[in-house]
């Protein structure tokens, strides 16, 4: 099956710092997404982004699908932008068995 | 516009056992899915209902079934516990042929 490697697998940034968190696909996907998990478990869905580039606010994000990858840039982290940040797909004709990777936890310090 | 409710939000259930979770899905959205999430892992697909019928199952076993209701609403329930079945359980809801998915906060089941 597909394999979705997401990485660093954990990132601490100082407040006010920039990251960019990097989401590999081992085969073709569609329906490309952006999860943030909050500390209280839910997922929200940041971005839908199967190709090119989308900007909300301080995040945006960048998917190359000729390439399989996805990249989702934080600007000016903070405190609340913490939590677990997931890419996730759905490969052939499937639009509901999304694929998620493991994840990357992002802590912001004040 | 109401959200993705889901019920109980914690649950100790003893192996063997059998357990019933419940989710209530954003108006306006007829697609549910279920998700498990191992603690430090990603959320894995359980399966889909659409129009109160399975519509799509991941790679977990028949004691994990399903019911869709005539309001969306859907349950998720599993028989003979094991101790590896503890984990987050999140639903989500959606629209048919769309990629916007609701999630709700998850029931947290514990197998002891």
């Amino acid at each position: 099956g597909i394999q979705v490697e997401q990485s660093p697998p954990d990132l601490i940034l100082q407040e006010g710092a920039n990251s960019t968190l990097r989401c590999n696909f081992s085969d073709s996907v569609n329906n490309l997404q952006w999860f943030h998990q909050n500390p209280w478990g839910q997922l929200i869905n940041l971005f839908y982004i199967p190709s090119g580039t989308k900007q909300n606010g301080r995040l945006s994000a960048m998917t190359v699908a000729t390439e399989r990858y996805s990249l989702l840039y934080i600007s000016s982290s903070q405190t609340t932008d913490s939590g677990v940040y997931f890419c996730a797909g759905a490969y052939g004709g499937s639009q509901g068995n999304l694929i998620f990777g493991k994840g990357t936890k992002l802590s912001v310090k004040p | 516009e109401t959200g993705v409710t889901q019920s109980p939000t914690h649950l100790i259930k003893t192996r063997g056992q059998q357990v019933t979770l419940r989710c209530s899905s954003q108006s306006g959205h007829n697609t549910v899915s279920w998700y498990q999430q191992a603690l430090g892992q990603g959320p894995q697909f359980i399966f889909q209902y659409y129009r109160e019928e399975e519509n799509g199952r991941g790679n977990f076993p028949p004691r994990f079934s399903g019911l869709q209701f005539p309001n969306y609403s859907s349950e998720l329930n599993v028989n003979a516990l094991e101790l590896d079945d503890s984990a987050l359980y999140l639903c989500a809801s959606s629209t048919t042929g769309s990629y916007g998915y609701t999630f709700g906060s998850g029931t947290r089941l514990t197998v002891v």
